[in-house]
């Protein structure tokens, strides 16, 4: 009953190359989009989050774009660097409560 | 230092067995939780809390229990009806009015010989 698809599951980038996450929602009434990084052995930690009210997030070399309508939204790690090496997890928050979903995660790898 | 501790970091049941796993916040949140976390499936819900004396069943909840005593503090049983509890366990613990980020322990790796 996976209601947040991510995509792809594993990841190889180039050092300084751009990194891109992809998450669908599915028919639920979400209203926060976060995106964890898990090193290996260490919980996740927040590093961005988006609401649906606006198409883009930008933090650093970290970009959230969020497309409402086709009920998409992507991460982009831009002059992606071997200290990004972690696991990426999407999630949505549905309107009432605290309860996140999560996506299955993407394994980042970036080469130096 | 405000955080979440979980303890032990490692833990080793032998099958048939009750587990305790301990969850510790100083960060006064309301509302906690408790996630299993295996490869290639990200996180799924076990049970979570929004106040003290009260929790709801997660996704996942069939062979686990809960209490919620304190606020501070939200252990997790493992019983031994849970048929596959190889895991990673991880707590986390949120602000209920602001509704702001899951803050995450460190995790607890559960292993049955």
């Amino acid at each position: 009953q996976q209601q947040v698809k991510q995509s792809p599951q594993s990841l190889i980038v180039q050092k300084g190359g751009i990194s891109i996450i992809n998450c669908a929602y599915e028919n639920t009434a979400f209203d926060y989009f976060p995106w964890y990084q898990q090193f290996p052995g260490k919980g996740p930690a927040l590093l961005i989050a988006i609401r649906p009210d606006v198409s883009e997030k930008k933090e650093g070399r970290f970009t959230i774009s969020f497309n409402k309508s086709a009920k998409q939204f992507s991460l982009h790690i831009m002059d992606s660097q071997p200290g990004d090496s972690a696991t990426y997890f999407c999630a949505a928050r549905g309107v009432y409560g605290n309860k996140l979903v999560f996506g299955a995660g993407t394994i980042l790898r970036v080469k130096s | 230092d405000g955080g979440i501790t979980q303890s032990p970091k490692y833990l080793f049941r032998k099958e048939g067995q009750n587990v305790t796993l301990s969850c510790e916040q100083n960060l006064n949140h309301d509302a906690m939780y408790w996630y299993r976390q295996d490869p290639g499936q990200g996180l799924r819900l076990i049970y979570y809390s929004q106040i003290v004396n009260d929790f709801q069943k997660g996704d996942i909840a069939e062979g686990y229990s809960v209490s919620r005593e304190k606020k501070e503090s939200f252990p997790l049983t493992v019983t031994s009806a849970q048929k596959n509890p190889t895991a990673f366990y991880l707590c986390a613990s949120s602000n209920q009015v602001t509704r702001n980020e899951q803050f995450f322990g460190p995790g607890t790796r559960l292993t049955v010989l």
